[in-house]
């Protein structure tokens, strides 16, 4: 079944303990994303990749890494979280960017940052 | 500064009537309009996708209309069915289609 899978789903922790969360599709897509929606302003993006090795910040890139070291893949890494990083993130993944091709999202991860 | 607004915030109808959602946005330059459906809790789910060229696209009882000219959009339901409560969100993306704007959504409700 073509998904993209992310973990964990549901994640509570202290501020300033590193985690990660794992965005995984298979689609063989190029183009993947990392959103964060918050009650009353609509998802945003933090940040994207075109392609392995090619990453960019989005909108709201600021206390987030990521890196794509293979094509399925896009980690989103929280170095230091703090409360601010409290929310809903989605992962996304499209065939190519710069087009129409539609953007599938995973199921999303709700972090809670104490 | 690039936006994408929605009215209304939130909307009540009864199964089986129509209804139609608005979207507005100054993104620029642009490349293409697209509506999702969000159920709660769960990832959006792409509905339809409009370049500038295109004034009206289908997906089963849902329709969205753009004029590029105002930077308007609607998505129009028909028939509401209990399983069309969601949210509806407005995204645009800019002209390389690398970063998407998305507006705040509409919650609909509809009720039996």
């Amino acid at each position: 079944e073509a998904q993209v899978t992310q973990n964990p789903r549901y994640l509570i922790t202290v501020t300033g303990k590193k985690l990660t969360v794992t965005c995984s599709q298979n689609m063989n897509h190029e183009y993947m994303s990392w959103y964060r929606q918050d009650p009353g302003l609509g998802l945003r993006q933090i940040y994207y990749s075109m392609n392995v090795e090619v990453t960019d910040k989005g909108d709201v890139p600021e206390g987030y890494k990521v890196s794509r070291k293979e094509k399925r893949n896009f980690p989103l890494i929280l170095e230091s979280p703090s409360p601010n990083q409290t929310s809903l993130y989605f992962c996304a993944s499209s065939l190519e960017s710069g087009g129409t091709d539609t953007q599938y999202f995973g199921p999303g991860t709700r972090l809670t940052v104490l | 500064k690039n936006q994408v607004e929605q009215s209304p915030q939130s909307l009540i109808i009864l199964e089986g009537k129509n209804c139609t959602l608005q979207c507005n946005y100054t993104v620029s330059p642009f490349s293409n309009l697209r509506w999702y459906k969000q159920d709660t809790g769960r990832g959006p789910v792409s509905l339809t996708i409009m370049t500038f060229s295109e004034n009206t696209k289908s997906n089963g009882r849902y329709t969205a209309t753009l004029d590029a000219d105002t930077k308007q959009s609607s998505l129009h339901i028909t028939a509401s069915q209990l399983s069309d409560s969601a949210s509806y969100i407005c995204v645009v993306a800019d002209n390389y289609g690398q970063n998407f704007v998305f507006g705040p959504g509409t919650r609909l409700s509809v009720l039996p």
